[in-house]
């Protein structure tokens, strides 16, 4: 079955500087989705990048996806407290369900 | 966007006893909803797709008569934790996807999940 594995697995970071997190997957996938989850809470979506695009931009995340590596990138410019949170890949191919990854647990020190 | 809720958000039940929660599409119809488990500090484990109209579809490992799923209506699905035991406890969350075409249609939109502790 398809595996994202986010890296790090926590990352603690200062108010202000970028947070970049891993997703490494193992199959072949025609999208793959970042999610945030706030503790105790459910996820919200926060940019989907198919298989044929390399990077993509929404607000401050840019997310980059390399299928010859089978990777992808996020990245949150400019940290804020309220960014805390675990962030998790989720891969998926043509009609089959999510497989999330272990999840980065990020903490932005105010 | 597109909102899906579940209900009730917590619940604290006696070992032996049943529960029973619910997954509503606020503004979509969704033919299909997912139901997640999830463990402190882990990521989500899919448990099972829950199909209008017909059964549901486990994931490998995921007993049916332990987790009964019914998705009985186009807006709602219901996920019922039988003779829970301590062991069940967990954050249980759903997804759905918004066929409507308002959103990417592979996106997921998740719940805020139910916390079950079965003491």
């Amino acid at each position: 079955s398809q595996q994202g594995e986010e890296d790090p697995q926590a990352l603690s970071i200062q108010e202000g500087e970028n947070a970049t997190m891993n997703c490494s997957y193992k199959t072949s996938i025609n999208n793959l989705q970042w999610y945030r989850q706030n503790s105790g809470r459910g996820l919200v979506h926060l940019i989907l990048i198919r298989s044929n695009e390399r990077e993509k931009h929404s607000g401050r995340l840019r997310v980059t996806l390399d299928t010859s590596k089978k990777s992808s990138s996020l990245l949150i410019t400019a940290s804020r407290a309220a960014d805390t949170a675990s962030y998790f890949c989720a891969t998926s191919w043509y009609g089959q369900n999510f497989v999330f990854g272990p999840g980065t647990r990020l903490s932005v020190l105010p | 966007g597109a909102v899906v809720s579940q209900h009730p958000s917590w619940v604290i039940c006696k070992s032996g006893t049943s529960v029973k929660i619910e997954c509503r599409s606020l503004d979509f119809q969704a033919t299909t909803m997912f139901w997640y488990r999830q463990f402190p500090k882990q990521s989500l484990m899919l448990m099972a797709t829950s199909n209008e109209g017909s059964k549901a579809t486990y994931e490998q490992g995921v007993e049916k008569d332990k987790f009964l799923i019914n998705h009985a209506s186009l807006t709602l699905s219901t996920l019922t934790v039988t003779s829970a035991h301590p062991e069940d406890s967990s954050f249980y969350i759903c997804s759905a996807r918004d066929p409507s075409g308002r959103g990417e249609q592979e996106t997921q939109y998740f719940g805020p999940g139910t916390r079950l502790l079965v003491l």
